[in-house]
Parts: C-alpha cells; structure tokens; sequence
C-alpha cells in the first residue's frame, strides 16, 4: 500500500460546483496534513494546513479523521481559478519530512 | 524575504551525459530538501540536509546521483549519467527548523525541468 493515496481524477466540475477530494495514509505516526495546490508547470505551494478540529479558509474546508487515517478538501462555489492539481501531503513517522500523494487534477470548466 | 532559487529553468539532455542542478534556499534556512517529480506524479523526495550533513538519502540512486551542500547553505544536485527515465521536475525546498519540516509546510524553489533524450 502506497503511504499516500488520493482520488485519481481528473474532476471535471461546472463554475459554481462543490467539489471534495478524499485522501488517504498508511502511517498511524503521522502528525501534520497538509493540501498543496500545484498549478500546470509550476512548483507546489501550500494551500492550507489540516488541524484535528477541521479548518476553514474561505471556500476551502479540510478535515481530518484520524481514525480512518484519511484527510479530505472541500471547495465550495469553484472557480475557473481553481484548475489545478491538489496534492495531499503527510509528514513521514519519524517526522523527518513530508511524503506528497500522487495529486487529483480539478478542471473548473465554464 | 527571497524565496528559494533554482538554475537552471530547462535542461534538455541525452541519455549518458552529466547534468547539475544548483539551488539556494531561503537565508538561514538550516534544512534543505531535493525532490523529484515525475509528470502525473507527487514529489518524491530524493535527499535531506541538515546543514551540510545528510539526514535522509534513502531514495536517492547513488549509483547516478549525487548531492552535496558544502557550506551549509547552497547545494548542488548531480547525475552522472542520465537515464532517460530521469525525465522530470527537479524541486528544491528549504525549511528554518534544524530537523523535520516545519509545522506551516515549506517552500519549494520553481524546480528545475529536466529532459532526457
């Protein structure tokens, strides 16, 4: 099992759409989430942090179960802007450094 | 602040030939990570300094690649010699925490885009 996993995608989604992606780690250790958003040919920058209680920025909610070991992104009313590959990413169990999933690509489509 | 730098942009390669990547993290940034990525593919981490000592190169293939940070502060990425299936992203990010990334996440340099043909 790969220590990250993400829905595959693509998500084709209408302006105006909610969307959700689920992802999924193998570590039980692992203490910090994250959501990256990576844009086509560009580095991946952070998006938002994940907290145990669930956090909200704007049109973004994440969550965290820590029993099912899974984390997951909202976005509510897309956006053309938020084209773009989500990458899910979990510090490793020694806490040493971050292990990215694979990313699920979103199109916003007009 | 600056961010993190990377050279170069584009690299464009055949296979057996050397190519080096060179990045300069964020000042006073202690920990320094390179990470590869393959199109359709997450990051994968390749090597982490501390300073300019290794922390963790489980994933780097030593026999074709190899890094170094001398002075604690920039580091270059070598391979020597390509392999078509070398063909990706090369992302450098640096972190102000002597061990482990930081609680906010990081930030990667813009990456090098290497191919090999």
């Amino acid at each position: 099992r790969k220590e990250v996993e993400q829905d595959p995608g693509p998500f084709n989604v209408p302006e105006g759409a909610t969307v959700a992606f689920n992802c999924t780690y193998s570590n039980s250790a692992s203490q910090s989430f994250f959501w990256y958003r990576q844009d086509c040919r560009k580095e991946p920058k952070l998006l938002m942090s994940v907290y145990s209680s669930g956090n909200e920025d704007g049109r973004f909610t994440a969550q965290l179960n820590r029993a099912s070991q899974y984390i997951s992104l909202l976005i509510r009313d897309s956006k053309l802007s938020d084209s773009a590959t989500y990458l899910c990413v979990v510090n490793s169990g020694d806490g040493q450094n971050f292990v990215f999933g694979p990313g699920t690509r979103l199109s916003v489509l007009p | 602040e600056a961010g993190v730098a990377q050279s170069p942009r584009y690299k464009i390669i055949e296979k057996r030939q050397s190519v080096a990547f060179w990045c300069n993290p964020i000042s006073g940034h202690a920990t320094l990570y390179w990470y590869q990525q393959i199109l359709g593919q997450g990051p994968k981490l390749l090597i982490q300094f501390q300073n300019n000592g290794v922390v963790d190169d489980s994933q780097l293939p030593k026999d074709r690649f190899s890094a170094e940070r001398l002075k604690g502060v920039d580091s270059t990425l070598k391979i020597q010699p390509a392999k078509l299936e070398d063909s990706a992203v090369y992302l450098c990010a640096s972190s102000l925490r002597d061990r482990g990334p930081p609680s906010y996440g990081y930030t990667f340099g813009s990456g090098t885009r290497l191919t090999v043909v």
